[in-house]
Parts: structure tokens; sequence; C-alpha cells
């Protein structure tokens, strides 16, 4: 079974408006990380955001926010004011703590595309 | 957060060839990892570059095709051995920067065409 799913393969949205995008995941782990990173057609990956899995707030980094349901396994991102430099490939990834390992597992990513 | 500088950032090989991708890192840091992305496709773990010691590879890649040095807590090589056109792909040099709680962070990529 995937660790992460991404059931979006591509959105669009209007500029200026907000955007979310969905990420589940699957553990049995209570204590694991998540992931959000852009990819623009450069193909670097900018890390934009990070969820603990016993933080109680959502974490939140100037437009990007991050929605947390645990019960649900859901780590949707919201962009809020979307902009045309926004459009890009957006990765969801997980890092599980069992065994002490760093190493996340990324889901297929959505496509991302900011319309004028 | 770290900075981390890979190098060449695009390259066109020649079938049959190797080429050898650098990752410096201006910190220390906890592990280094090294990723492939074909095309259109999400990232796939190669393996973790150990310091001083051969590296940890992942199912499906093997030291003779992709041989990994880290000689030092900041520098990594990643050597694409015998390139075919399938090994085309974008290969990312990443780390866990213990600094910022172990964040994942990723170089700039390589791009290399095989052609």
């Amino acid at each position: 079974a995937q660790k992460i799913t991404q059931t979006q393969p591509g959105m669009f949205v209007q500029e200026k408006e907000a955007v979310t995008l969905d990420c589940t995941y699957d553990t049995s782990d209570q204590s694991y990380g998540l992931f959000w990173y852009k990819q623009p057609s450069s193909g670097e990956m900018i890390f934009l955001i990070y969820q603990g899995s016993y933080d109680e707030q959502n974490a939140t980094e100037g437009r990007y926010s991050l929605n947390f349901q645990k019960a649900r396994k859901s780590a949707n991102l919201v962009i809020s004011a979307s902009q045309l430099g926004d459009s890009a490939m957006y990765f969801c990834a997980m890092r599980e703590r069992g065994g002490g390992s760093y190493i996340p597992t990324f889901g297929r990513g959505t496509s991302l595309i900011v319309h004028p | 957060s770290a900075v981390i500088s890979q190098k060449p950032s695009r390259d066109i090989c020649q079938r049959g060839t190797s080429l050898t991708i650098q990752c410096q890192v201006d910190s220390q840091v906890t592990m280094m990892f090294w990723y492939r992305q074909q095309p259109g496709q999400s990232l796939t773990l190669i393996a973790t570059a150990n310091q001083g010691s051969e590296a940890t590879y992942e199912s499906g890649f093997v030291i003779d095709k992709f041989p990994i040095s880290r000689p030092n807590l900041t520098f990594s090589t990643l050597t694409v051995s015998n390139m075919s056109p399938e090994d085309s792909s974008i290969y990312l040099c990443s780390v866990a920067e213990r600094a910022s709680g172990n964040t994942i962070y990723f170089g700039e990529g390589s791009w290399l065409t095989v052609v």
C-alpha cells in the first residue's frame, strides 16, 4: 500500500485565489513528520512546510498552511492568494521515526497551474 | 537552512560513459541521500551516503552502477556509470539538517540527458 497518496494529478487555480492540495498518509507509527515541497520547472526541490505528528497547531509559513487532520490521516497544503510563480509540482512526503530513519517517502505529486 | 550546492546542474552525456555529480553542503548534516527522479515521476531514493564507509543502497540500485562517496560530513559524490538513455533523469542530493530538527533539504538537482 502507498504510504503517501496525492489523488490530484493536476489542479488549476485563478491568481489571487486559495487552493488546497490533498495528501493522505498511512502509518502505524505514533511519531512521524509530514513535509511539503515545491518543484518548479527548473527541477529544484524547495522545502515549504513541516508538521510533526505531535504538533497541536497546524503549521503555517507565510502563504502556506498545512491542514493537519490526524484522525483522518490527512495533511493538505493550503496556498492562499495564489501567484503565477506558484505554478509547479507539489510533493507531499512523510518521515516515520520508527527505527530512527530520517528518510522520507514521497507521494506522486500534484501539478498546480495558476491562471492570470 | 542548509545550503546545498550540486554540480553539474545539467549535462548531455554519451551512451556508455560515466558522470560524477558533486554535492557540497555548507554545514555538517546528519545524513545525506541521493534521489533519482525520472521524467514525470516522483522521487526514488538511490542510497544513503555514509561518511567513510560504503553507501546503503535501496532495492534496485547497486554500487557498480551508482558508486557513491562521502569522504566527510559536508561532501558527497554520485557517479552514474555506463549510462544508457534510461538513466536520463534529475539526480537530487538531499540532507537531513540537525539544526532544523532533521528537516530534509535538497540541492538544485542535476539534469542528465543520455544520448
